[in-house]
C-alpha cells in the first residue's frame, strides 16, 4: 500500500536553531500533504495544507514565518521550524491524500524537543 | 472549536469482549469518517472508514456505525484482543479536505 516516509523520527535542538522535517511519498504522487501537530493528550491539530508547486495554506493561529512548508515535488514536502523555542516542542505528523476518494496515509511522526 | 469529540478518554475491556468507542461531531458538512489507531511516538494507522451515504461498514473484527441524525459514530471491536490496546482517534472530513480529529480514546484490553 501507499507509504509516507517521515524523517527524522526524533530530534533535539537548541533554542534559536531551525529544524527541517521531511515527508516523502513512496510509490505514489502526493499532490496534497497535510501537516499536523499533536500536544500531549490532545488531538492532532491541522497546521497547514500544502499543494505541490504552490504556497501552503495555514490554519488560523499558525505562524507561517515560523513553520515554513515547502512542497516542491509530488513526492516531497518539508516542514521547517525556524528559530525554534521550547514551546515548539511537540509531535509533528504529515499526511498525504492518496486517492480522490479520501484515502489518507500518515508518516510515522517526528518528536521535536527544543532545549 | 472541536468539531469532532471523543468524550471518553479511556476504556478498559476484557479480552474476548466487545469494545465500543464513541465519537460525536458537530459539522453537518462532514461526509467521510475514519478511525485510526495510534501507538505512542508513531503516526496513526488507518483502521476503517465510512462515507455519509452508509450507516455501517464492517471489516473483520471492526465495524463502524454512523448515525447521521445524531451526528454520532461508533467503532465496535469484537472480539477484543490485547494487541488492540492503543489510542483510537475518530476523524472526519468534508469534500476531501484535511481531517478533523477527536482527542482520542485510550483502549486497554486486559487478558
Amino acid at each position: 500500500g501507499a507509504v509516507v516516509s517521515q524523517h527524522p523520527s526524533w530530534v533535539i535542538c537548541k533554542s534559536g536553531t531551525s529544524v527541517k522535517i521531511e515527508c516523502r511519498s513512496l510509490d505514489f504522487q502526493a499532490t496534497t500533504m497535510f501537516w499536523y501537530r499533536q500536544f500531549p493528550k490532545k488531538s492532532l491539530m491541522l497546521m497547514a495544507t500544502s499543494n505541490e508547486g504552490s504556497k501552503a495554506t495555514y490554519e488560523q493561529g499558525v505562524e507561517k514565518d515560523k513553520f515554513l512548508i515547502n512542497h516542491a515535488s509530488l513526492t516531497l514536502s518539508t516542514l521547517t521550524v525556524t528559530s525554534a523555542h521550547p514551546e515548539d516542542s511537540s509531535f509533528y505528523i504529515c499526511s498525504a491524500r492518496t486517492e480522490p476518494n479520501y484515502g489518507y496515509t500518515f508518516g510515522s511522526g517526528t518528536r521535536l524537543t527544543v532545549v | 472549536d472541536q468539531q469532532v469529540k471523543q468524550n471518553s478518554p479511556s476504556l478498559s475491556v476484557q479480552e474476548g469482549r466487545i469494545s465500543i468507542l464513541n465519537c460525536d461531531y458537530t459539522n453537518s458538512m462532514f461526509d467521510y469518517f475514519l478511525w485510526y489507531k495510534k501507538y505512542p511516538a508513531e503516526g496513526p494507522t488507518f483502521l476503517i472508514s465510512i462515507s455519509s451515504i452508509k450507516d455501517k461498514n464492517e471489516d473483520g473484527r471492526f465495524t463502524v456505525f454512523l448515525n447521521k441524525s445524531a451526528k454520532h459514530l461508533s467503532l465496535h471491536i469484537v472480539p477484543s484482543q490485547p494487541g488492540d490496546s492503543a489510542v483510537y482517534f475518530c476523524a472526519a472530513s468534508h469534500s476531501g479536505y484535511a481531517l478533523n480529529f477527536g482527542k482520542g480514546t485510550s483502549l486497554l484490553v486486559t487478558p
